[in-house]
This record gives C-alpha cells, structure tokens and sequence, in this order.
C-alpha cells in the first residue's frame, strides 16, 4: 500500500467550475498535509498546507482535511485554464521529517 | 519562505561520466532533501542533507552513485556518478521551512533536467 493515494487522472473541467481533487493517506499519525502545484517542465509549487480538521480557504482555493476518514481534498472554485497542472498531494508522516508525495493528478480545465 | 537556486539547469552528458549539481538557498536551513523525477512520474526521495553529518539515504540510492555535500546551512550538491541513460531524469533539491504555524513545509528548487547520451 502506498503512503498516499492519488488518482492520475485526468481530470477535464470546464472553465468557471469547480475542479475537485482527492487524496488519500496510510499514515493515521500524519500531521501535516500539503498540495503542490506542477507546472509542465516546473518544479512543485506550495499552494495550501493544512493541519487541522475542517476546510482552509485562500482565495479560490479550499483545502479540506479528514483525519478520521485519512481524506485529504483540493477544491478549485473558478477553475481556469491557467489551473491546468499536475497536482500533488504530500503528508509528513509520523516520521519525523519525512515526506510522502503522492503521484499527482494531471487537471486540464478546457476554455 | 526561502529562495532556492540550482546549478546547472540542465545539461546533456555522455554515459560513465559525473555531474555535480549546486543548490544554494538564501537563508540558513537544517534539513535539505535530494529527489528525483521521471517523465510523467512522481517525487522520488534520493537523499536528506543534514549540514554536520552523513547524508541519509533511501532505498535504491547509495553514496558511491549519489555521493552528496552539505558544507554549510545554506548549499547542498549532488553528484550523479558514472552516469547512464538512466539516470535521466529532473534533479530536484528542496529545503525544509518552519511556517508561522510551527509545522514543517518542504519547498523546491527549479530543478535540474540531466539527459544522459
């Protein structure tokens, strides 16, 4: 079983709607999690990092976070074709400084 | 956060040689990390950078392939020894930050895209 779980994708939007994407983790005593955005040919971006239970929004961005049901989420309200990337799903795990990366699920959002 | 750079950007090289690439971060960072990224794949984990000790490797990797410098808190290298071509890959070193939450963040630097001939 991977540490985290993502689905590959990929996920085609329209632009203007909400582009949700899921994460899932093995880790129970995990206690930080982070999406990151990848451009083609870029290197991973920090885009929300979340602790706690519940959602935290920035902007058109919502991180969600489960730790019951181990559920991370991603959702992108206004999708635009500028969101069009590879997404990253990360958790720092019980071990210390360690972190588990997700394969990425690849959003396209079509103009 | 913190501002990574690294040297080179990308180069091609010919198979059995070595290449030594730089990452310099503006402030000073305990943990640094090595990882690698295949076409179309996701982060692999090579190495963590401690400044003052070994580097730590993961499964799969080892010294004498991925021999690694950490002189100060602010620079890391990594060397890709006796090369093949597949070692082709993007080489991406990131620095480990603590947000004004107290948790740890992990950011990247641009990365280096190696193509072995």
């Amino acid at each position: 079983q991977k540490e985290v779980e993502q689905n590959s994708g990929p996920l085609s939007v329209p632009e203007g709607a909400i582009a949700s994407l899921n994460c899932t983790y093995s880790d129970r005593g995990s206690q930080s999690f982070f999406w990151y955005r990848q451009y083609s040919g870029k290197s991973p971006e920090l885009i929300m990092s979340i602790y706690s239970n519940g959602d935290k929004e920035d902007g058109r961005f919502t991180a969600q976070l489960n730790k019951a049901s181990q559920y991370v989420s991603l959702l992108i309200r206004d999708s635009q074709p500028s969101d069009s990337a590879t997404y990253l799903c990360a958790v720092n795990g019980k071990s210390f400084n360690k972190f588990y990366f997700g394969s990425g699920t690849k959003l396209n959002v079509k103009p | 956060s913190a501002v990574i750079s690294q040297k080179p950007s990308r180069d091609i090289c010919q198979r059995g040689t070595s290449l030594t690439i730089q990452c310099q971060v503006d402030s000073q960072v305990t943990m640094m990390f090595w990882y690698r990224q295949q076409p179309g794949q996701s982060l692999t984990l090579i190495a963590t950078a401690n400044q003052g000790s070994e580097a730590t490797y993961e499964s799969g990797f080892v010294i004498d392939k991925f021999p690694i410098s950490r002189p100060n808190l602010t620079f890391s290298t990594l060397t890709v020894s006796n090369m093949s071509p597949e070692d082709s890959s993007i080489y991406l070193c990131s620095v480990e930050w603590t947000s004004g939450s107290s948790y740890n963040e992990q950011f990247f630097g641009p990365g280096t895209r190696l193509t072995v001939l």
